[in-house]
């Protein structure tokens, strides 16, 4: 079974210019989450979603981000217009519907964003 | 103040060491404790999970959490060069779908 793939692995643009990225979950997998890690800072938690539905995006640093998971499967993030602490490694996590006790997220190798 | 602290390291042990990560947290509401490995260029992995205090263990891994002193730890026994990773302890408030939050990782490099 495929793990949760992202893509681009790495990008590199200029400050102003928009970027976005995918990340294709597990296939069945309810949950969809992305998480960002900043230079010498904690992954930090980004939103969620269960199919195409926002559940918590709490953590969406400011209107700049938009998510989309349009159709329930893979989801875009997208950065616009992208600024210099905006880089960092994007994480995509996906984990099934929910269940009775824990339910795993499981991570993909994520895309590492260099804003010049 | 940061939710969950934990030690960057990094910690060079020798082959075969018993070796001792820990995190301490300030949210009382964190109900499920768990540690995840990184190795360089890939995402997080999954280790093992504690739910509420206690002890786990798994092969050469334990996992303990104390609540009442919000501290946790893991444990790696008979370490080995493949154990060579970044640790990251890491919590959340309920099982289900819920966001985690991370300590910032502790870079172990076992030495041969």
């Amino acid at each position: 079974e495929a793990g949760v793939t992202q893509f681009p692995s790495h990008s590199v643009i200029e400050k102003g210019q928009t970027v976005t990225l995918r990340c294709d979950p597990i296939s069945g997998h309810d949950n969809l989450y992305w998480y960002r890690r900043v230079m010498g800072k904690e992954i930090k938690f980004l939103l969620h979603f269960v199919k195409e539905s926002k559940q918590d995006e709490s953590g969406m640093p400011n209107n700049r981000f938009l998510a989309e998971r349009t159709g329930g499967t893979y989801s875009t993030l997208k950065v616009q217009p992208a600024e210099l602490e905006d880089s960092g490694v994007y994480f995509c996590a996906s984990s099934q519907r929910d269940r009775v006790g824990y339910n795993e997220q499981f991570f993909g190798p994520g895309t590492r964003l260099t804003v010049l | 103040q940061k939710e969950v602290e934990q030690d960057p390291g990094p910690l060079s042990v020798p082959e075969g060491a018993i070796v001792s990560l820990n995190c301490t947290y300030s949210n009382s509401a964190f109900q499920y404790f768990m540690w995840y490995r990184q190795y360089s260029r890939k995402g997080p992995e999954l280790l093992m999970y504690t739910y509420s205090s206690g002890n786990k263990e798994d092969g050469r891994f334990t996992a303990q959490v104390d609540k009442s002193s919000k501290y946790i730890s893991l444990f790696i026994r008979d370490s080995q060069p493949s154990d060579s990773a970044t640790y990251l302890c890491a919590m959340s408030r309920s099982g289900g779908y819920q966001k985690v939050t991370f300590g910032i990782g502790t870079k172990l490099q076992v030495i041969p």
